[in-house]
């Protein structure tokens, strides 16, 4: 059955402590992506791969990290110097096509909590 | 600057009533424009897109380059269309702009 997991489904975080948020698909697609979802403010992109070993920051990248050593595999490292990491995480993952801009598939999103 | 705004943080309808969820966008070049969805306890999908032209569980979006809107309808909502849902824009760095979003609600 093909798509994207993402794991743990909750996650709870203690302050100064570095977490990673997994995210795997078996869509073979070349550009995955990592939101931020808060109430009243939409999805915010934090980063994106468009290939592997390549990636770039989103519009709020700050305290964040990612890697992109596999195709399949584009894991989210939020960091202590994350002030407010407190939210819910979506992955998504599009194809890369010469046709355009194609749809992007997402996540069931970890949930991510300060203890 | 590029921008997607949904103006209506709630949208509360009778069961048959129309359905009109507004998104406007700012985007100097041409736009190619999304509506997902996202229903309770499932994770967000692609509803429709602009360029398909196509009508999904019976809504449409017409683009409007003049009024630069993009608006969601639907002539007869249906309780199972409550959800929320998201206008979306990819600018020309390949990057996908989200409104805020719009809750809808649908009363039997």
């Amino acid at each position: 059955d093909g798509g994207i997991t993402q794991s743990p489904k909750y996650l709870f975080r203690k302050e100064g402590q570095n977490v990673t948020l997994s995210c795997e698909q078996n869509l073979n697609h070349d550009a995955m992506y990592w939101y931020r979802q808060d109430p009243g403010q939409g999805l915010r992109l934090i980063y994106y791969s468009q290939i592997v070993n390549d990636f770039q920051k989103g519009d709020i990248a700050e305290g964040y990290s990612v890697s992109r050593e596999k195709k399949e595999s584009f894991p989210l490292t939020v960091t202590s110097a994350q002030k407010n990491p407190t939210a819910f995480y979506l992955c998504a993952s599009s194809i890369e096509s010469a046709w355009g801009n194609q749809p992007q598939h997402f996540g069931d999103g970890t949930r991510l909590s300060i203890l | 600057a590029q921008r997607v705004t949904q103006p209506e943080k709630l949208l509360s309808v009778f069961k048959g009533a129309p359905v009109e969820l507004k998104c406007n966008y700012s985007y100097s070049g041409s736009p190619e424009l999304f509506w997902y969805v996202q229903y309770s306890r499932q994770r967000l999908q692609l509803l429709l897109r602009h360029i398909s032209r196509e009508s999904i569980k019976g809504f449409t979006a017409d683009l409007n380059k003049g009024e630069t809107s993009f608006h969601l309808k639907k002539p007869f909502a249906q309780e199972e269309d409550s959800a929320m849902y998201y206008c979306a824009l990819y600018n020309q760095g390949g990057k996908l702009i989200f409104g805020q979003g719009t809750e809808l609600s649908v009363k039997p």
